[in-house]
């Protein structure tokens, strides 16, 4: 069974950056059928999708168009994770976070969630 | 504004059969997959149905979901009060090249 745990700072300065990081476990970041995500959901914006990375031989990214510029999904198969940055941010940016895992061509499984707050 | 169109809210009293709807385009219901997703409060969103109509194991045969051109529904038998949650729809929308979601649907069980 595929588990997704989440972790990283709850509040985050504007115009600084957040990172947050996601610890797979029961697949591996480096399945040639998964693709991770990173999604976001606030009141304002519902459910919104930001990005992933997923590996078909080699590396590959895709990101939002409402986050190309300040977004990065780095996989790290040493420790079996991947991560997300997201520069710049203002407090538009509070939302809650989730890591989550695509498979078959869907979402199949989501972390918990981590509360993020964008204020000084 | 999301890119998937939902109702706000749906309603219905224990034993009852409610649907509700998810509409889309050709970029994304139209050319590719529905899923649905039940959020309970405080916690993520969990899958529901794959795939226009499976249902992943665990998940009860009162949930069924179609799809039909650009829009789908999905559909609860027997309501349940443990069934009051919010409902998203999903699907991968090829002009945009991500995932799309609706806006939720709001189930209160009377």
């Amino acid at each position: 069974q595929v588990q997704l745990q989440q972790s990283g700072p709850g509040l985050v300065k504007p115009s600084q950056t957040l990172s947050l990081t996601c610890v797979i476990s029961g697949d591996s970041v480096s399945s040639n059928s998964a693709a991770w995500n990173w999604i976001r959901q606030s009141p304002s914006r519902g459910l919104e999708w930001l990005g992933r990375t997923y590996y078909r031989s080699k590396w590959y990214n895709g990101y939002a168009v409402s986050v190309k510029s300040r977004i990065t999904i780095n996989p790290d198969t040493s420790k079996n994770q991947f991560s997300l940055q997201l520069n710049s941010v203002t407090p538009e940016d509070t939302a809650v976070y989730y890591c989550a895992r695509g498979w078959d061509g869907y979402i199949a499984n989501w972390g918990q969630g981590t509360l993020v707050t964008v204020s000084s | 504004q999301s890119v998937l169109t939902q109702p706000p809210s749906a309603s219905g009293t224990p034993g009852q059969r409610v649907t509700m709807s998810c509409s889309g385009s050709s970029s994304n219901i139209g050319g590719d997959y529905v899923h649905w997703y039940q959020q309970l409060p405080g916690t993520a969103p969990k899958l529901l149905i794959y795939k226009n109509n499976q249902r992943p194991s665990g998940v009860p045969d009162r949930f069924s979901g179609s799809k039909s051109g650009t829009s789908a529904s999905l559909a609860i038998s027997g309501l349940r009060s443990e069934d009051e949650a919010d409902y998203y729809c999903a699907s991968w929308d090829g002009s945009l090249s991500g995932w799309v979601f609706g806006g939720g649907t709001k189930l209160t069980v009377l």
